[in-house]
C-alpha cells in the first residue's frame, strides 16, 4: 500500500539523550514535513525538505537535527539541546500542495 | 512566520446542528485544504480547493476557496459524534515550492 508511515508510535528516552524519529513515504512525493504537536495545541513546523539533499528551518527548529539523502526518508533527531522534547511529532508528504501525513509518534522524554 | 487565523478555537454544539468554521490570511493562496484529526492520529485529509471561488462538497462537508483567495470556510451539515476532532485548514501560496501553512485548528466538540 503506498502511504507515509513513522516508526514508532511510542517512544520513551531518558533526558540527555538524542533520539531519531523516522518517517518514510512511498508516494514519490518531493517535500516532506516534520510538525509538533503539544496538547490542546496546533501543529507547529519543524523542518521541511522540498528536494533530496536540501531542507529548510521551520517555526521551531532549534535543539532538532534532519537529514534527506533518500527521496523516501526524512529522519528528525531530537537532540539533547531541546528543552521540552516530550510531544506528538508529525511527519507529512506532499505534491501539487496536498499534504498526507503519518501516524505520528509520541515521545515521552524522562 | 506566516500564520493563517482559523476560527473559532473551539466549538461545542449539539448532535444534529450544522457547524462552520474560516480561515483567513493577509496574503493569497493558491490552494487551501481541511483536514480533521481524531485523538492520538495524524491529520486526515477532507477537502482540497485549488481555484478561487470553488465549492466543494465531500458527504456532509461543504468548503470553499474564496474569491479574494485569502479565506476559506468549511461548513459540517447535520452534526455526528464521529464529527468530534480538530479540524485544520491550511493553505500554500502561489509558488508550489513553498511550504504549507496551517491554521491553528478548531476543536469540535458534541453534545449528549
Amino acid at each position: 500500500d503506498g502511504g507515509i508511515t513513522q516508526s514508532p508510535k511510542y517512544l520513551f528516552r531518558k533526558e540527555g539523550q538524542n533520539v531519531t524519529l523516522s518517517c518514510e513515504q512511498n508516494l514519490n512525493h518531493d517535500a516532506m514535513y516534520w510538525y509538533r504537536q503539544d496538547p490542546g495545541q496546533g501543529l507547529r513546523l519543524i523542518y521541511y525538505s522540498q528536494i533530496v539533499n536540501d531542507f529548510q528551518k521551520g517555526d521551531i527548529a532549534e535543539g532538532y537535527s534532519v537529514s534527506r539523502e533518500k527521496k523516501e526518508s526524512f529522519p528528525l533527531t531530537v537532540t539533547s539541546a531541546q528543552k521540552n522534547p516530550t510531544a506528538f511529532y508529525l511527519c507529512a508528504s506532499s505534491i501539487t500542495g496536498e499534504a498526507f501525513f503519518g501516524q505520528g509518534t509520541r515521545l515521552t522524554v524522562v | 512566520g506566516q500564520q493563517l487565523n482559523q476560527s473559532p478555537q473551539s466549538m461545542f454544539i449539539q448532535e444534529g446542528e450544522d457547524v462552520s468554521m474560516n480561515c483567513t490570511s493577509s496574503s493569497i493562496f493558491n490552494t487551501w485544504l481541511w483536514y480533521k484529526q481524531d485523538p492520538g492520529e495524524g491529520p486526515v485529509l477532507l477537502i482540497a480547493l485549488y481555484k478561487a471561488g470553488e465549492l466543494t462538497s465531500n458527504g456532509r462537508l461543504t468548503a470553499q476557496f474564496g474569491i479574494t483567495r485569502k479565506d476559506s470556510f468549511l461548513n459540517i451539515s447535520a452534526s455526528i459524534p464521529s464529527d468530534v476532532g480538530i479540524y485544520f485548514c491550511a493553505g500554500q501560496r502561489l509558488n508550489r515550492d513553498d511550504k504549507i501553512i496551517f491554521g491553528k485548528g478548531t476543536r469540535l466538540h458534541i453534545l449528549p
